[in-house]
């Protein structure tokens, strides 16, 4: 099975910008593997913030936004807030083997 | 309002059987593909399964293949898990999901495996 990797941990200063990153140990991430990024906060279920790499929902903050970025996806927050503190998840979808692999997820603090 | 919720969890012990449902409402369930997502005790998310509309096309996490049975029934607007021969390693927190792009999430139900 496919390895999926993200940053175990990023700070990030109130109004500041930071970018989260999703690699797959089977090479370069495309929109082929369907990109999603979630986000969960302390004894809540996930939410879905993006999909299909760049696809906000019409809940998701404008304040973020996805993208591909050197063989991998990026999930970019400009300005961000104190609520944005939470665990970020990415997921890939591996078509040869019709299943679909989380990274470990990030642990983002705003401070 | 769309929910999902799920029931079904509880303790079990190892070799044991539990069957989850998770039944949806506001919005068109039979229209979207359906899954699983778990969350192990102070750990990451794992996908567990998802099926198709249709019910045509089950996908599995390969820890868990021939043990859990996915399934739905759109008429009920129902979605199940049916866990056999359960292990420690499966105890967790059990999500269900779905929707046009993964839109929605249940609160999950939790899922002790322990003798």
């Amino acid at each position: 099975q496919a390895v999926v990797t993200q940053e175990p941990s990023l700070t990030v200063s109130p109004g500041g910008t930071v970018t989260l990153t999703c690699g797959s140990s089977t090479g370069a991430v495309t929109s082929g593997h369907y990109p999603y990024w979630f986000q969960q906060k302390p004894g809540q279920a996930p939410t879905t913030l993006i999909y299909d790499t760049t696809n906000k929902h019409s809940w998701t903050p404008a304040r973020f936004s996805g993208s591909l970025l050197g063989g991998k996806v990026a999930l970019t927050l400009s300005g961000a807030q104190p609520e944005d503190e939470a665990k970020y998840y990415c997921i890939l979808f591996y078509s040869g083997a019709r299943s679909w692999v989380f990274g470990g997820g990030t642990k983002l603090t705003v401070l | 309002e769309v929910l999902l919720v799920e029931s079904g969890g509880g303790l079990v012990q190892p070799g044991g059987s539990l069957r989850l449902s998770c039944a949806a409402s506001g919005f068109t369930f039979s229209s979207y593909w359906m899954g699983w997502v778990r969350q192990a005790p102070g750990k990451g998310l794992e996908w567990v399964a998802n099926i198709k509309e249709d019910g045509s096309e089950k996908n599995y996490v390969d820890s868990v293949k021939g043990r859990f049975t996915i399934s739905r029934d759109n008429a009920k607007s129902s979605l199940y898990l049916q866990m056999n021969r359960l292990r420690v390693e499966d105890m967790a927190v059990y999500f269900c999901l779905g929707g046009p792009h993964a839109d929605y999430w249940g609160q999950g139900t939790l899922v002790t495996v322990s003798s």
